[in-house]
Formats: structure tokens, sequence, C-alpha cells
């Protein structure tokens, strides 16, 4: 099966400029997650959607991030306006509905957004 | 909030020599889980474990759920040099959420 796809792969920016990443899940996958991972550090969960509603945006810094995934497919996150702290690679990851046992929980390659 | 505190940070290791890295929680996990990460890539599911006290082995790795559940450790058998990488332990919350600790940066010498 295809893997979770997203774009760009990079992107720099200046600080205060805007920019959406895209995250297209696996097929079938009602859930998908952004994390951001900054340099040194795991990865950390920004926002959490089951089909098209949010389940968790607890830890999403709301002033300046969004998202979306107004079909219950594709998402994209949107940083507006960006500053330098959000340098980091940003990980989309989908899954079935969440559960025990194995429910194909797949990352991304990622977007690493620098901002100058 | 939660947090993973996973060591060691790095290891520099000669191939053929076994690894073990571990991870404690301040709070207790229905699921831990251990990932690797290749430079540029995602993390990619090694080992999933679902039961306190659970022995799990893929291969040359081994992972074990701790009994308190706050904790789980990974090991590596004879490793090689794609072993090199950067290791991630991660507890899953009940709505699927993924508390990861800070990463093993493990180098291998041939």
């Amino acid at each position: 099966e295809a893997g979770v796809a997203q774009s760009p792969r990079y992107k720099i920016i200046e600080k205060r400029q805007s920019v959406a990443f895209w995250c297209n899940p696996i097929s079938g996958h009602a859930t998908l997650y952004w994390y951001q991972q900054i340099l040194g550090q795991g990865p950390k969960l920004l926002i959490q959607f089951q089909n098209n509603g949010v389940v968790d945006d607890s830890q999403l810094p709301k002033d300046r991030f969004s998202a979306e995934r107004l079909k219950g497919v594709d998402s994209t996150l949107k940083i507006q306006p960006a500053k330098l702290e959000d340098s980091a690679v940003y990980l989309c990851a989908s899954s079935r509905l969440s559960g025990t046992g194995n429910y194909g929980y797949t990352f991304g390659s990622g977007t690493r957004l620098t901002v100058v | 909030g939660q947090q993973l505190n996973q060591s060691p940070q790095s290891m520099f290791i000669q191939e053929g020599e076994d690894v073990s890295m571990n991870c404690t929680s301040s709070s207790i996990f229905n699921t831990w889980l251990w990932y690797k990460q290749d430079p540029g890539e995602g993390p990619v599911l090694l080992i999933a474990l679902y039961k306190a006290g659970e022995l799990t082995s893929n291969g040359r790795l081994t992972a074990q759920f701790g009994i308190t559940r706050k904790d789980s450790f990974l090991n590596i058998s004879a490793s090689i040099p794609s072993d090199v990488g950067i290791y991630f332990c991660a507890g899953r919350s009940n709505t699927g959420k993924l508390i990861f600790g800070q990463g093993t940066t493990l180098q291998v010498k041939p």
C-alpha cells in the first residue's frame, strides 16, 4: 500500500512569512496526526483528526498555527506568521480507528522547515 | 504534561556488540512502542508492546513492557552498521496520541 505522502520536502522562509504543508494519509485511515520534531528531540503532537473532526489540538499554538481536514482525507497545516523557533520537521501520520493492537500507525517522511 | 525519559542519549559501539536502551515515564501507558528514525525520514515502528510484562522480539531486537507500565527497554543483539540511527520510545494514550522520548543516537563502528 502507498505510504503517507507529504509535500513539500523542504521549505525555507523568512520570519513573519506564511507557509503551508500538505499531507495525504494512507487510504482508509480515519485518523490523521501532525507532529512537530525540533532538531535533537522526539516528535510532539500538534493536532489529531478523526475523519474531519479535531480530537486533540491542546499543543497547537493557535495564535499562529492552523490545520484543516475538510473532507476527512488529506490535510493542510499552516503557520502564519512564522517565527524562528518554528524551524523543525513537520511529520504527518495516519492510522485506522485507534484501539488496541496493530492499527497501521504510519509516518510520512516529513517537511523540513527552516525559518531565517 | 506527560514526559518520557530515554537513556542513554547516544551510544558509539563496535559492530557485533549488544546494545541496550531504556525509557521511563511519570505516567502509566497501556501501549509502549519503539521506533527507528533514519536521516530525512519519519519514524518507523520496530516493536509494539501491549501488555505489562510482555517481552517481544523482532529479529535481533527484543523489547519489554515494564510491569509497572511506566518503563520499557529495547535490546539490539549483535549490532551491524545498518543499525545506525536514532531510536525513540513512545507511549500511546487511549486516543492514539504518542508521547515520545528524546531519542538515543546509535553509531556502530565496523
